[in-house]
């Protein structure tokens, strides 16, 4: 079974700073997705970025960029230039890559995200 | 549609009342997924359909809980004599493929009292 830590209940930073929300995973596979998702008071879950296991490139969205060790299995996102749209719950997810049929995230408890003006 | 519409939005229930919950996905996605998010947590996954088929339905907590997708369309997830713990967002997921992106709906929350 995979298993999804966010070791952050809650973080802030000031308007056009930098942050960086943390995420651990254990699994067994070698072959996954992780994503980072932002859950804003609207409910809805918006994908902020996605990694392939295999891929040794960090992802990078705009402002959000990720860092992927995956000996440590670690996957971090930084937000650089932080906005007050940013403000929100954050989850990091695990997929294990289809090979079957089961294509379900796995999430983390989440990491609730304030930017302050 | 142009997103994934749920419906209610909120939902107060009795405890021991049947509940419908309901899912639109996007047109032409074949995956649905339903996940429950308990107040603090994650979601967690419910239920995959793939076409008009439940290709996996581990995460279904109990036999209270039933979802269908009669025509590979919309989906309905449906608890029977709810509980006070089945109090949750319900959220409600479609792709055209997987891992292709999840688009999520605004879920609905449901209260049971």
């Amino acid at each position: 079974a995979q298993t999804v830590t966010q070791s952050q209940p809650e973080m802030s930073v000031q308007e056009a700073e930098t942050v960086t929300l943390s995420c651990t995973y254990d699994t067994s596979e070698n072959n996954y997705y992780l994503f980072w998702y932002k859950q804003p008071p609207s409910r809805q879950m918006i994908l902020v970025i996605r990694q392939e296991a295999y891929k040794q490139q960090n992802a990078t969205e705009n402002r959000f960029s990720v860092n992927f060790q995956k000996a440590a299995k670690s996957f971090s996102l930084k937000i650089s230039d932080s906005q007050l749209g940013d403000t929100a719950m954050y989850f990091c997810a695990f997929m294990v890559t289809p090979g079957g049929s089961n294509y379900k995230l796995t999430f983390g408890k989440g990491t609730l995200l304030t930017v302050n003006p | 549609g142009a997103g994934v519409s749920q419906t209610p939005s909120n939902k107060v229930t009795e405890k021991g009342k049947y509940v419908e919950l309901r899912c639109d996905p996007i047109s032409g996605h074949t995956a649905l997924y339903w996940y429950r998010q308990s107040l603090g947590q994650g979601p967690e996954f419910l239920i995959y359909f793939q076409g008009t088929g439940a290709a996996d339905d581990s995460g279904l907590p109990n036999d209270r809980f039933f979802a269908v997708r009669p025509e590979g369309s919309v989906s309905t997830l449906k608890i029977q004599r709810t509980e006070r713990g089945d109090s949750a967002v319900y959220l409600c997921a479609s792709s055209l493929w997987t891992p292709a992106r999840y688009t999520f709906g605004s879920g609905t929350r449901l209260t049971v009292v």
